[in-house]
């Protein structure tokens, strides 16, 4: 079993609707990393946290501690939201985990 | 704004041929590190460096090495390529302690 688990692995959605990724991880964390990886292969981070929520435009971000799990929603999305979508748990000083991704399409 | 420079960005190599992985970064980050993206599997850390003269191993560094030269830059380097090694690279930066990671734009390396 992944430390980390990403769910779905592939999500298709038509623009303006609600999306929402899932992470779960089974180790101990300091934080919580959301990524995106764009066509081109670019990888950026969105988020880091370490409880609650965090919020920046379109895309919030929540984290439960006690249940080890954390979702990435996209509001109104867009077809430029199109990418893969990246859970990261940080693990003691420096290590990361990741998880497999989330490949997400938003058709027009 | 350069943030994490890769080079080269392409490159196929023989078996048994060795190469080095070039990464420069411009954000005076303590922390640098080394991943390999393959298809089916999340990003595994290779290599990463605490701070500029410290290095340590990853999940997977068996088949590299790797050099911090200076606080900008963190090469790796295959001795001796093997087509396992087929992957794409990914070098990324971060200040010390629970900071976002910054990356390059990845290098696909490919080994027949």
């Amino acid at each position: 079993k992944n430390e980390v688990e990403q769910s779905p692995q592939n999500l298709t959605a038509q623009e303006g609707e609600f999306i929402t990724i899932n992470c779960s991880y089974s180790v101990g964390i300091s934080a919580l990393h959301w990524l995106q990886q764009h066509p081109g292969g670019g990888i950026v981070s969105l988020f880091m946290l370490s409880s609650g929520k965090k919020k920046h435009g379109r895309l919030i971000a929540t984290i439960n501690i006690q249940e080890k799990h954390s979702s990435l929603h996209i509001t109104a999305s867009h077809p430029r939201d199109s990418a893969v979508y990246i859970c990261a748990v940080k693990q003691g000083a420096q290590k990361l985990v990741f998880g497999q991704g989330t490949r997400l399409t938003i058709n027009p | 704004n350069a943030g994490v420079t890769q080079t080269p960005k392409f490159q196929v190599l023989k078996t048994g041929q060795s190469m080095t992985l070039q990464c420069a970064q411009d954000m005076n980050h303590n922390s640098m590190y080394w991943y390999r993206q393959d298809p089916g599997m999340g990003l595994r850390l290779i290599y990463y460096s605490a701070s500029e003269g410290t290095t340590d191993k990853g999940e997977v560094p068996n088949g590299y090495n790797v050099s911090r030269l200076n606080k900008r830059e963190f090469s790796l380097r295959l001795e001796s390529a093997a087509p396992s090694q087929t992957s794409v690279y990914f070098c990324a930066s971060s200040e010390t302690g629970p900071q976002p990671q910054h990356f390059g734009d990845g290098t696909r390396l490919s080994i027949l």
